[in-house]
């Protein structure tokens, strides 16, 4: 069984609609990463969170450190959005991070 | 700040090359991480170095692999000799408090072992 599992693990939107990326882990962990990876390769850190709700512009990331889930929703989402989203566990045990194999998003306008 | 630099960017060789690949972090951070993805395992962690000490290599695949962080400012990852299968992107990583600070990617070095 995997450490990480993110659901689903392809996505298409249209322009406009709300998006959920779910995030299951069953490692113990002190934070979790939610990155970015666009076609062109490039990584981006979008949040670290270990509790309650971040929000940055159309993010926002939650999480509940019981049910060990998290979730990354993108409000109004638009075709600059399409990318690769990876959620990492970070291990306090182990201090490393898991990656899950990452929700491939797709918007079309 | 010019962010994680690493170089190069793209390297082609041949099996039993020695590759070098180097990565400059942001300066202030103490952590370094060396990252490789690929379509089979995704992302995966090889080292990650705190104040410049390796503190875990057990992602490191074998001993053709090998990690330095001589300073603050400058790690590099070697294979030596290179198989096909180490085909991948690298990417460095660093942070200011290991996993629990934000993390700054670099761009990633893609490398192809014929």
């Amino acid at each position: 069984k995997n450490e990480v599992e993110q659901s689903p693990q392809n996505l298409t939107a249209q322009e406009g609609e709300f998006i959920t990326i779910n995030c299951s882990y069953s490692v113990g962990i002190s934070a979790l990463h939610w990155l970015q990876q666009h076609p062109g390769g490039g990584i981006v850190s979008l949040f670290m969170l270990s509790s309650g709700k971040k929000k940055h512009g159309r993010l926002i990331a939650t999480i509940n450190i019981q049910e060990k889930h998290s979730s990354l929703h993108i409000t109004a989402s638009h075709p600059r959005d399409s990318a690769v989203y990876i959620c990492a566990p970070f291990q306090g045990g182990s201090e490393k991070l898991v990656f899950g194999k990452g929700t491939k998003l797709t918007v079309n306008p | 700040d010019a962010g994680v630099i690493q170089s190069p960017r793209h390297e082609v060789t041949e099996m039993g090359q020695e590759v070098t690949l180097r990565c400059k972090p942001i300066s202030g951070h103490n952590s370094l991480f060396w990252y490789r993805q690929t379509m089979m395992r995704g992302l995966e962690l090889l080292i990650y170095f705190n104040n410049n000490v390796p503190i875990d290599d057990s992602g490191m695949p074998e001993d053709r692999f090998s990690a330095k962080m001589p300073n603050a400012s400058f790690s590099t990852l070697k294979i030596q000799p290179s198989e096909p299968r180490d085909s991948a992107v690298y990417f460095c990583a660093s942070s200011f408090n290991r996993g629990t600070g934000e993390l700054f990617f670099g761009e990633g070095s893609r490398l192809t072992v014929l």
